[in-house]
């Protein structure tokens, strides 16, 4: 059963990038998408975008310009990059499994951005 | 993008009654090899969300049968049979069919 493990700095100053990896345990690594997700506190979600094993890319527009998604195959990892973080960008960040099925989701990490 | 508007944004519940949600969409969702990537998610308070239906109607592994999801195109519901307590928390219906994907704002369900 597949289980995702996410973990990085959750306390950021403005104009800082952030930093995230998530770790894949159990199934397949290769032939899925993984994504990454943010729920400002209180708020909906919003999708940041996916990875696949090959490193082919998608981004959401609203973000494009400051995410970096990559992948670690030999680590079974993927990663979120996301630069120049200003207090809007406080949110809880998800690593998930997204295709063929978009479950499991990671157990969520609070990024705050404060000065 | 495609919006996803979900209605209503909270119920109240008594346990062993129906709930139902709906959620349309700007677009239709139907894809041109024939699916509908159309998904209902339950967020459980302090939780990730979890996945309940996926394509519309199909049940994710374990989730209990009393959840089925409906429709087609662009309005598409999420039906609890009989509500149970552990029912409670926001759900989310979301669309894949187009970049980026995008959620619905969400659904508070609580228990009368």
């Amino acid at each position: 059963q597949v289980q995702l493990q996410q973990w990085g700095a959750g306390l950021l100053k403005p104009s800082e990038t952030l930093s995230l990896t998530c770790t894949v345990y159990g199934g397949s690594f290769s032939g899925n998408y993984w994504s990454w997700i943010r729920q400002p506190p209180g708020k909906g979600l919003e999708w940041i975008g996916e990875i696949n094993h090959g490193g082919s890319t998608n981004y959401n527009p609203s973000l494009k310009s400051r995410v970096t998604i990559s992948i670690d195959t030999s680590k079974n990892q993927f990663s979120l990059k996301l630069s120049s973080m200003t207090a809007a960008d406080t949110a809880v960040y998800y690593c998930a499994r997204w295709w063929p099925i978009r479950a499991p989701w990671g157990q969520g990490t609070l990024v705050t951005v404060s000065s | 993008d495609i919006v996803m508007t979900q209605t209503p944004l909270s119920l109240s519940v008594t346990p062993g009654q129906p709930a139902s949600i709906s959620c349309k969409s700007s677009q239709s969702l139907l894809h041109s090899n024939g699916k509908t990537y159309l998904y209902w998610y339950l967020q459980k308070p302090g939780q990730p969300p979890q996945l309940l239906i996926y394509e519309v109607s199909n049940r994710f592994s374990g989730v209990p049968d009393r959840f089925s999801g409906s429709g087609s195109g662009t309005d598409f519901t999420l039906k609890i049979s009989r509500v149970e307590a552990e029912d409670v928390g926001v759900y989310y219906c979301m669309q894949s069919v187009q970049l980026p994907h995008t959620f619905g704002q969400g659904t508070k369900l609580e228990i009368k």
